[in-house]
């Protein structure tokens, strides 16, 4: 089956610009999806179709995806984006959602 | 405004049934790709089940004969029923909408199942 993979943690000073890995066979021609998970809430859907954001969401969030490796950048990092990040795609082969592990952001 | 509540949580021993419930409002679960993510204590997100909006459903590997998906389109509701509980299966259970290809853009609140004896 699929597999996405993760950096289990990043650490990022507020101001600076956070940059979360998504490593996947081919999955530059994948439609990836992003979600945020702070602390004892449910995800919320950040970057979606690779870099299309979801109204709400802050133009400080941005996404690629090229060749193995997806990105979800974050710009001028704030002690408020301090949260888990997972990648999502959908393995039209396999008929399932796959997630990545998840990465957990630090602001400094 | 999209809201989804999920009930029917709690403890089970290994080997009980449970069935989760999904209460869906500002849009119709008929209309729409109804899902099921699992977050188990400390860990990832994990796909569980979709159903789509003509019927048809999957399942994860992990759940393949034991879990079923379904919805009630006079009562708005998705639920999951979960059969041949094991231990592993504990975790929050998330219900959420899902659009073309899968993406999930609006979440319930999770629902814990904890499989214990």
């Amino acid at each position: 089956s699929y597999v996405l993979t993760q950096p289990p943690s990043l650490s990022v000073a507020p101001g600076r610009t956070a940059s979360i890995t998504c490593g996947g066979n081919k999955i530059g021609s994948e439609n990836v999806h992003w979600y945020q998970q702070k602390p004892g809430q449910a995800p919320v859907l950040v970057v979606y179709y690779n870099n299309d954001r979801p109204s709400g969401i802050p133009e400080r969030f941005s996404g690629s995806n090229s060749g193995n490796t997806a990105t979800l950048t974050i710009s001028r990092v704030e002690v408020g984006d301090e949260a888990d990040y997972f990648c999502q795609v959908w393995d039209s082969r396999g008929a399932h959602v796959v997630f990545g592990g998840g990465t957990k952001l630090t602001v400094l | 405004e999209v809201q989804l509540v999920e009930t029917g949580g709690g403890l089970i021993r290994p080997g009980g049934s449970l069935r989760l419930s999904c209460a869906a409002s500002g849009f119709t679960v008929s209309s729409n790709y109804m899902a099921w993510v699992r977050q188990a204590p400390g860990k990832g997100l994990e796909w569980v089940s979709v159903i789509y909006s003509g019927g048809g459903s999957y399942d994860a590997g992990s759940v393949k004969g034991r879990f079923s998906i379904s919805r009630d389109i006079s009562k708005n509701t998705v639920y999951l029923q979960m059969n041949s509980l094991r231990a592993e299966d504990t975790a929050r259970y998330y219900c959420a909408r899902a659009l073309g290809q899968l993406l999930f853009d609006s979440w319930g609140q999770g629902i814990l199942v904890t499989v214990s004896s």
